[in-house]
């Protein structure tokens, strides 16, 4: 069945820093959301892609969409303490709406 | 606007025992979705609901698994007998439903399920 990778499992970084976490799923997506799930939390809705290529900003957070729609990025510039969480990426590839998630990326910043 | 809610929020049992957890979407959502999700893991569906129809339920464990949403609102995810193994934070989320797939999911708060 579909599968959808996260690497790195974990991340720590100095506040300041920049960070990348990198999504990958083994068939085609339609569309990819990335969430953000803060320690003892529930996932929050982050962003949505779906243009082949596409590219979107918020504040310091940089998400890409490969060209092949199978791959997607989340870069954050400048790492504060408020980032730290776990960030799942999640791929659609049916028109039911079944979100299929990565393992996430877990960030520590050390202020 | 309230969001979806969930309870309890913590449980624990023993192995073979019943359990039951409650969820209400975020009001005029029409589709619902449970998920499973160990520690460390990413959240695993289980059951997906539009109204009161099943969409998806090809990862429950339908032996030991039920889920029920008989008025199209809220919904029961029902777990007989437990397993270790089911110790995990259970999700329920709601979306709009409008779309064709790719609608942001709103996630309540969870249930802690710890088996012994």
């Amino acid at each position: 069945g579909q599968q959808v990778m996260q690497i790195p499992q974990y991340q720590h970084v100095q506040e300041g820093e920049d960070f990348t976490t990198y999504c990958n799923s083994s068939t085609t997506l339609s569309n990819i959301q990335w969430y953000k799930q803060r320690p003892g939390g529930h996932p929050v809705f982050l962003i949505q892609l779906v243009k082949s290529g596409e590219v979107k900003k918020q504040k310091r957070l940089t998400f890409q969409f490969g060209e092949a729609k199978k791959n997607s990025s989340l870069h954050i510039t400048a790492t504060q303490t408020t980032d730290v969480g776990t960030y799942f990426c999640a791929g659609n590839s049916g028109n039911t709406g079944k979100l299929i998630f990565g393992q996430g990326t877990t960030l520590q910043v050390k202020p | 606007e309230a969001g979806v809610a969930q309870s309890p929020r913590y449980k624990i049992i023993e192995k073979r025992q019943s359990v039951a957890f409650w969820c209400n979407p975020i009001s005029g959502h029409a589709t619902l979705y449970w998920y499973q999700q160990i520690l460390g893991q990413g959240p695993k569906l289980l059951i997906q609901f539009q109204n009161n129809g099943v969409v998806d339920d090809s990862q429950l464990p339908k032996d030991r698994f039920s889920a029920e949403r008989l008025k199209g609102v809220d919904s029961t995810l029902k777990i007989q007998p437990a397993k270790l193994e089911d110790s995990a934070v259970y999700l329920c989320a709601s979306s709009l439903g409008l779309a064709g797939g790719g609608e942001t999911q709103y996630f309540g708060p969870g249930t802690r399920l710890l088996v012994l």
